[in-house]
């Protein structure tokens, strides 16, 4: 069956540090792969989206960014992190766009 | 772009009363899924409707999707308190390449 990772589970960094979030998924090829934020615990701003290695849309302006470096790794990273930045960041897979997502147990990070 | 509205935001009920949340886009949509949120958990995938007018059943939760597939809403009978969560529509546009778009989610709270 199908599984998806998502760690760190929870991130305390201060301002302008970097960042790196990483998610994998097992049991599957080829997925399509998504980072969200939510915000206060409730709507889902997509981030970024992977059909593909090395195949990356961003959806929104912003000081992150996402790379694909294997079929099945999705990382999500910022060179200076916002206070701004903070939130719940959620990585998910699906078979195809249009098919049901499923998603990690998300990293709760909190800049000080 | 398109937009994904839900409401209400927020419904507090007793355990035993019914519970229904709302979705309306702005365009035509291919498919309609529904995911629910535990509070601190991910969100789970409940169902996708793809049909024009489509109703769909899962034990006490009735999902339906609109004639002109731009409407849908889902219907819990007697809540219980396991169904404490945020529940979320995301629909995709019906034409060219697009993602799903989230609706804000209705929170709702069952209290005993």
């Amino acid at each position: 069956s199908q599984t998806i990772h998502q760690w760190p589970a929870t991130l305390v960094q201060p301002v302008g540090s970097p960042l790196s979030l990483e998610c994998t998924v097992e049991g599957t090829s080829n997925p399509n792969l998504y980072w969200y934020r939510q915000a206060a615990g409730r709507g889902l701003q997509l981030l970024f989206y992977s059909v593909g290695i090395g195949q990356i849309s961003s959806e929104v302006p912003q000081n992150l960014s996402a790379s694909r470096p294997q079929d099945r790794q999705f990382i999500l990273s910022s060179k200076k992190l916002l206070l701004s930045d903070s939130g719940f960041y959620l990585c998910a897979w699906s078979v195809q766009r249009n098919q049901p997502q499923h998603f990690g147990d998300g990293t709760r990070l909190s800049i000080l | 772009g398109q937009q994904v509205m839900q409401i209400p935001q927020y419904q507090h009920v007793q355990e035993g009363e019914d519970f229904t949340t709302y979705c309306n886009s702005s365009t035509t949509l291919s498919n309609i899924q529904w995911y629910k949120q535990r509070p601190g958990g991910h969100p789970v995938f409940l169902i996708q409707l793809v049909k024009s007018g489509e109703v769909k059943k899962q034990k006490r939760l009735t999902f339906q999707f609109g004639e002109a597939k731009k409407n849908s809403s889902l219907h819990i009978t007697a809540t219980q308190t396991t169904d404490v969560g945020t529940y979320f529509c995301a629909g995709r546009r019906d034409s060219g390449y697009s993602t799903l778009t989230f609706g804000k989610g209705t929170m709702l709270l069952v209290s005993p």
